[in-house]
């Protein structure tokens, strides 16, 4: 079946501008996480999804960042005013439920550049 | 695509060789752990997986590793092929749905 899809690939921008990143996850699975890269850091946990629960926003790491899921399944990650230190690649990830021991399955990421 | 992570450390295999890529956990209380395989301009690949009530785990050309008396997890590649250069890293559980991962190893394998 299809894996996990994220728009655009690539995104160029100058500071300042909104952007929004997409995240369609796989049919099927309840919970959904964004992520975010930076060059030779591992993964930085940003907002995690389940079902209709309350989302866990504990990673954002500013109130410009925001995200949101409708319907469950479609996510969009929102990042107003950018600023350089936004450039990174931001990964996206789906899992069957939210017991533990699941693996993450990602997408191949939205690469953000901030002019 | 671009590479992520240009300043991990690096493992050079010969191909037909075997490697074994290790990564060293923080959280004792973790219960499970994942290696993942990255290529350039791709998302995480998920390999294996092991349960901290195992110590070994074996896939196809793969074995995972688990050392919880010294917090460390190692990913064993049978027979390297080219195919196989990329970013690996490890992730740990720590909750029910959190995980921390790893930076990684670029693994290079040589012709």
């Amino acid at each position: 079946g299809a894996g996990v899809s994220q728009s655009p690939s690539n995104k160029v921008t100058e500071k300042g501008k909104d952007v929004e990143l997409r995240c369609d996850p796989i049919s099927g699975h309840t919970a959904l996480y964004w992520y975010r890269q930076s060059l030779g850091q591992g993964l930085e946990f940003l907002i995690y999804f389940q079902g209709n629960s309350a989302p866990d926003k504990s990673g954002l790491p500013s109130d410009r960042f925001s995200a949101e899921r409708t319907g469950g399944s479609v996510s969009t990650l929102t990042i107003q005013r950018t600023q350089q230190e936004d450039s990174a690649v931001y990964l996206c990830a789906s899992s069957r439920d939210r017991t533990s021991n699941q693996p993450q399955h990602f997408g191949d990421g939205t690469r953000l550049s901030i002019l | 695509g671009e590479s992520v992570g240009l300043h991990l450390p690096t493992l050079s295999v010969q191909e037909g060789d075997n490697s074994i890529i290790n990564c060293a956990y923080s959280n004792s209380a973790s219960d499970y752990f994942i290696w993942y395989k990255q290529e350039s301009g791709k998302g995480p690949q998920f390999i294996i997986d092991i349960r901290s009530n195992m110590d070994k785990r074996q896939g196809q050309r793969v074995t995972v590793l688990l050392n919880k008396t010294v917090k460390h997890l190692s990913l064993q590649i049978a027979a390297t092929q080219p195919g196989d250069s990329a970013v690996y890293f490890c992730a740990e559980n720590i909750g029910t749905y959190k995980y921390i991962f790893g930076t990684g190893t670029r693994l290079k394998v040589l012709a």
